[in-house]
């Protein structure tokens, strides 16, 4: 079946450098596009959305882009910080309530 | 506010034995889903609620599992018998109608079955 990946499993950051982290999806019903950061010990926590008809959207010292034409989604972190330090998903999802959640990708932020 | 609240954080249990999940969603929230986390599969979503009646449960992986929502503010996810390859982190979530996609995590169980 169709599914939400990731590109890289790992990514070990300098502090004070920003992050990137990509995610790869394969459904095309999929409109609505939404990044998770999980801590240690900790439940998934909601960071930033995006729906289909955008392609960039930002946050605090977070931007996510979208290309609908590659399906390819991306999280960028300005000015990582030791507590930037999780687990990242990315989910995707339909016309109804459930999330298709990524693999995950690791990230470290070394002093 | 309180968030999503989980009882227990950990279990521990024998083969054989029944388990019970318990959850209860923020205040006012109409949609609740229950997830397993392990190493080998991820997060996947086992079955949710809407207005307290089940809409999906394609995602329980057996019999042996089962969930309830009596009231808006109490969900069980029961598992009878349990086996060793139950053993994962069990969240569940809630969210509102009107905010798609964004669903609020509770802390987990870890569920571990010798």
């Amino acid at each position: 079946g169709e599914s939400v990946g990731l590109h890289l499993p790992t990514l070990s950051v300098q502090e004070g450098d920003n992050s990137i982290i990509n995610c790869a999806y394969s459904n095309s019903a999929s409109d609505y596009f939404i990044w998770y950061k999980q801590e240690s010990g900790k439940g998934p926590q909601f960071i930033i959305d995006i729906r289909s008809n955008m392609d960039k959207r930002q946050g605090q010292r977070v931007t996510v882009l979208l290309n609908k034409t590659v399906k390819h989604l991306s999280l960028q972190i300005a000015a990582t910080q030791p507590g930037d330090s999780a687990v990242y998903f990315c989910a995707e999802n339909g016309n109804d309530y459930k999330l298709s959640f990524g693999a995950g990708t690791t990230v470290t932020v070394r002093a | 506010d309180a968030g999503v609240i989980q009882s227990p954080r950990h279990e521990v249990t024998e083969m054989g034995q029944e388990v019970t999940l318990r959850c209860k969603p923020i205040s006012g929230h109409d949609y609740l889903f229950w997830y397993r986390q392990t190493m080998m599969r991820g997060l996947e979503l086992l079955i949710y609620f809407n207005n307290n009646v089940p809409i999906d449960d394609s995602g329980m992986p057996e019999d042996r599992f089962s969930a309830k929502m009596p009231n808006a503010s109490f969900s069980t996810l029961k598992i009878q018998p349990s086996e060793p390859r139950d053993s994962a982190v069990y969240f569940c979530a809630s969210s509102l109608t009107k905010s798609r996609g964004t669903q609020y995590f509770g802390p987990g169980t870890r569920l571990t079955v010798l």
